[in-house]
């Protein structure tokens, strides 16, 4: 079976940093990607990884290993807004997004 | 502006009635799709279409009906087969191709009482 793994919840605090992790098992793999959804709201595209390494945009940076079934979305300088659920999806062999649960991130002042 | 559009953003019905949720895209996309998402869980796929009068069944078709008659349009019917049909709907397009970005309506929260 298509398995994706993400933390349910996070907390941290503003201006600190935090990573998001995301393991999956699926069958083929042509991509993988993060979004952002406030509570409410409809999930909007933050990052796309397909090659093994580092993407940086801005203060949020994407990371993937396809040789382990990883990636991690990494936020830095946290403000309050940052507050909302990132998802984790990845393109399957057929070019089916597979989504994951979501991780909820809680930010403190 | 290009974009997609849902409406209405909350509906209400009545048990044991059809409702249909409508979806709209001027982005000149090919692929339309339909998620459901329940509180703390993912998006898990109803329906999606890849052309023009052709759709396939996803994880969750049962009591949903779709159709695809134009390339900007469609729209999910939720019957009263569908068991448990309170949820957050959410509409997404996407172009063919190998990256597939989907871009996403900003959904309909439907409760049936």
């Amino acid at each position: 079976g298509q398995n994706i793994d993400q933390p349910t919840e996070m907390t941290a605090t503003e201006g600190a940093i935090v990573q998001i992790n995301c393991t999956y098992q699926t069958s083929g793999f042509n991509g993988l990607f993060w979004y952002q959804q406030h509570a409410g709201e409809a999930p909007t595209f933050l990052s796309y990884n397909v090659l093994d390494g580092l993407e940086e945009k801005g203060r949020f940076s994407s990371f993937l290993s396809r040789s382990k079934g990883y990636s991690y979305l990494l936020l830095k300088e946290l403000q309050m807004k940052d507050s909302a659920s990132y998802l984790c999806a990845v393109l399957d062999s057929n070019y089916q997004l597979i989504w994951g649960a979501g991780t909820k991130l809680i930010i403190k002042p | 502006d290009g974009g997609i559009t849902q409406s209405p953003k909350y509906l209400f019905r009545k048990e044991g009635q059809n409702v249909t949720l409508s979806c709209e895209q001027n982005l000149n996309h090919d692929a339309m799709y339909w998620y459901r998402q329940d509180p703390g869980q993912g998006l898990r796929l109803i329906y999606y279409s890849q052309i023009v009068n052709d759709f396939q069944k996803g994880d969750i078709a049962e009591g949903y009906s779709v159709s695809r008659e134009k390339k900007e349009s469609f729209p999910l019917t939720v019957t009263s087969a569908q068991k448990n049909p309170t949820a957050f709907y959410l509409c997404a397009s996407s172009s063919q191709g190998d990256y597939n970005e989907q871009f996403f309506g900003p959904g309909t929260r439907l409760t049936v009482l």
